[in-house]
């Protein structure tokens, strides 16, 4: 069973506009931080945002949130006010702490903002 | 300034002819690993170093090797590349609990 899934390959959105992507992650591991990276058309993988397992409030940087829904296992990145700079792929991860210390990226989602 | 240097960012070889990608961190971070990332299929994990002289099997290892002699580098080698190797590689640092990965620039190979 895939450890993360992003189901949305490719999403639009208007500039200015909030946009949700989309993660779900499978583990058994009760201690887990969740992540996530932008990887613009240059190549580089710039990290966004984190959120712990144990983690009460969802974690937010800037124009970035992260709605964490732990009962299903959901760990969605919001961007409020989208820029033409959000265009990128974007990844989410997780690293499980108890059960191997691998990481495990999702497929990602190209996120093309449309002014 | 925290740095994770990889090198070389791109290499063109042919099959067979051993090659070896170098990642340096400045970061005394004890955690590093290296990524393959192919269209399609995200980020997968090659090898991971949880210190010195400790290395571990990730989800995609066939075909490579590591070494951690030193704490602060980490480098990727490939006795005998083949063209399914052929992809853009990512080293990375990670220092604990709540903290990010640094990644490196990546090293697109070419494998002929």
């Amino acid at each position: 069973a895939q450890k993360i899934t992003q189901t949305q390959p490719g999403m639009f959105v208007q500039e200015k506009e909030a946009v949700t992507l989309d993660c779900t992650y499978d583990t058994s591991d009760q201690s887990y931080g969740l992540f996530w990276y932008k990887q613009p058309s240059s190549g580089e993988m710039i990290f966004l945002i984190y959120q712990g397992s144990y983690d009460e409030q969802n974690a937010t940087e800037g124009r970035y949130s992260l709605n964490f829904q732990k009962a299903r296992k959901s760990a969605n990145l919001v961007i409020s006010a989208s820029q033409l700079g959000d265009s990128a792929m974007y990844f989410c991860a997780m690293r499980e702490a108890q059960l191997g210390n691998q990481f495990y990226f999702g497929t990602g989602t190209s996120l093309t903002v449309i002014p | 300034e925290a740095q994770v240097t990889q090198n070389p960012r791109y290499l063109i070889t042919v099959t067979g002819k051993k090659l070896t990608v170098t990642c340096s961190q400045n970061m005394n971070h004890e955690y590093m690993s290296w990524y393959r990332q192919d269209p399609g299929l995200g980020l997968r994990q090659i090898y991971y170093s949880m210190n010195v002289e400790v290395t571990d099997k990730g989800d995609v290892p066939e075909g490579y090797k590591v070494s951690r002699k030193e704490k602060r580098n980490f480098p990727l080698i490939l006795e005998s590349p083949s063209p399914n190797q052929t992809s853009l590689y990512f080293c990375a640092t990670y220092g604990g609990a709540g903290q990010p990965q640094h990644f490196g620039d990546g090293t697109r190979l070419s494998i002929l």
